[in-house]
């Protein structure tokens, strides 16, 4: 079974716009953490937000806000007020375990966004 | 944020000869990094973990001999595509966790190396 399921495989949003992307998961450990990723045309991966598992307060960090419902493995990204920047692959990502040195990050098959002007 | 630098960006080669990238935390020590390969409009699939002084540890399906992996210090990691053919052509990035640095455990990545094998 797929770890990480992105269910959008490309969205559209009008410049200025929010736009939701879909990400849910499939684990049976109590600690995990769940990521978002930017990887615009260049290839390069930018860390965008950061879910804890025990975290409950929904992370947020400047237009990025991350929807975690714990109960229904699911963990939306959110991007508030769209920019033509922010049109790019995204991808959602799960550690499973610990914040160890050693767990790797498993991706999910991305999504990837384009904003209209 | 931690910094991971990639190098080659991109190399063309011909078939059968073999290629090295290297990957390198600026200004962090990583005894594990992470090999992702990523083929066009596809998802990031993890090849190997990388841990310094000892082997690496292969994800199951890629060849260990075909990709060899190199993580001398604390700061390097190299991976070697030997005799390289045309469907190894892909988008090759490490990535390295700045353990001490950050809480979160998000993984920094290098710039990525495309590899296109003629």
């Amino acid at each position: 079974a797929q770890k990480i399921t992105q269910t959008q495989p490309g969205m559209f949003v009008q410049e200025k716009e929010a736009v939701t992307l879909d990400c849910t998961y499939d684990t049976s450990d109590q600690s995990y953490g769940l990521f978002w990723y930017k990887q615009p045309s260049s290839g390069e991966m930018i860390f965008l937000i950061y879910q804890g598992s025990y975290d409950e307060q929904n992370a947020t960090e400047g237009r990025y806000s991350l929807n975690f419902q714990k109960a229904r493995k699911s963990a939306n990204l959110v991007i508030s007020a769209s920019q033509l920047g922010d049109s790019a692959m995204y991808f959602c990502a799960m550690r499973e375990g610990n914040n160890n040195a050693g767990n790797m990050l498993t991706f999910g098959g991305g999504t990837r966004l384009m904003v209209k002007p | 944020g931690a910094v991971v630098s990639q190098h080659p960006s991109r190399v063309i080669c011909k078939s059968g000869t073999s290629v090295k990238i290297e990957c390198r935390s600026l200004d962090f020590q990583a005894t594990t990094m992470f090999w992702y390969r990523q083929f066009p409009k596809q998802s990031l699939m993890l090849m190997a973990t990388s841990n310094e002084g000892s082997k690496a540890t292969y994800e199951q399906g890629v060849e260990k001999d075909k990709f060899l992996i190199n993580h001398a210090s604390l700061t390097l990691s190299t991976l070697t595509v030997t005799s390289a053919h045309p469907e190894d052509s892909s988008f090759y990035i490490c990535s390295a966790r700045d353990f001490m640095g950050t809480t979160k455990g998000e993984l920094f990545f290098g710039e990525g190396s495309r590899l296109t094998v003629l």
